[in-house]
């Protein structure tokens, strides 16, 4: 069985911050994949950044990192440079591409 | 490309009535999965299906019938509508049913049952 948490119902970040989401998790497998999905306000589920637990660098994708800590099963996103664009539901996963398991999401505003 | 197409958008539903939410892919995805979305739960595995004629239970199955004849379409069915079902819907599909594959997921189905 795996569990994602997310613990920040609502984040704010000002455009051209900084902002961290957090996210937990529990899976017995023993080599798994996490995610960060992002859904505007069009309900579009976008993937933002995957890692790949084996791996011990963190994911990068332009402005979007990880901070991926096995021991303490943490994966964290970071936002830079926030745009107005990024305001969204985000959402950690894990599992497999057919069979993912959500966070409850974190709602990112972003002001001017 | 089209992607994941869901159809319908929208739908209204009356208590007890049945009713099957359309997917259907283009890429010659083996695997595709559908979720539900409710508010302050995230999105849950309903079924899923590893290939033509392949379907397995996900989280929650309960009310929900699929079945995988071809490649390109995975069909939900609700047998008897309940206002619980009353949530978004989304289908997803992959090239491989694993982590270094890209899920990719149709537009949702908001589904009210009054």
């Amino acid at each position: 069985a795996q569990t994602v948490t997310q613990s920040q119902p609502e984040m704010s970040v000002q455009e051209a911050e900084t902002v961290t989401l957090s996210c937990t998790y529990d899976t017995s497998e023993s080599d798994y994949y996490l995610f960060w999905y992002k859904q505007p306000p069009s309900r579009q589920m976008i993937l933002v950044i995957r890692q790949e637990a084996y791996k011990q660098q963190n994911a990068t994708e332009n402005r979007f990192s990880v901070n991926f800590q096995k021991a303490a099963k943490s994966f964290s996103l970071k936002i830079s440079d926030s745009q107005l664009g990024d305001a969204a539901m985000y959402f950690c996963a894990t599992g497999t591409a057919s069979k993912l398991t959500f966070g409850t999401g974190t709602r990112l505003q972003v002001t001017l | 490309n089209a992607g994941v197409t869901q159809t319908p958008k929208f739908q209204v539903l009356k208590t007890g009535q049945s009713m099957t939410l359309q997917c259907a892919q283009d890429m010659n995805h083996e695997y595709m999965s559908w979720y539900r979305q409710d508010p302050g739960m995230g999105l849950r595995l309903i079924h899923y299906s590893v290939g033509a004629g392949i379907t397995d239970q996900g989280e929650v199955p309960n009310g929900y019938n699929v079945s995988r004849s071809t490649t390109e379409d995975f069909p939900l069915r609700l047998l008897s509508a309940a206002p619980s079902q009353t949530s978004v819907y989304f289908c997803a599909s992959s090239y491989s049913p694993g982590g270094n594959t890209e899920a990719f997921f149709g537009q949702g189905t908001r589904l009210t049952v009054v």
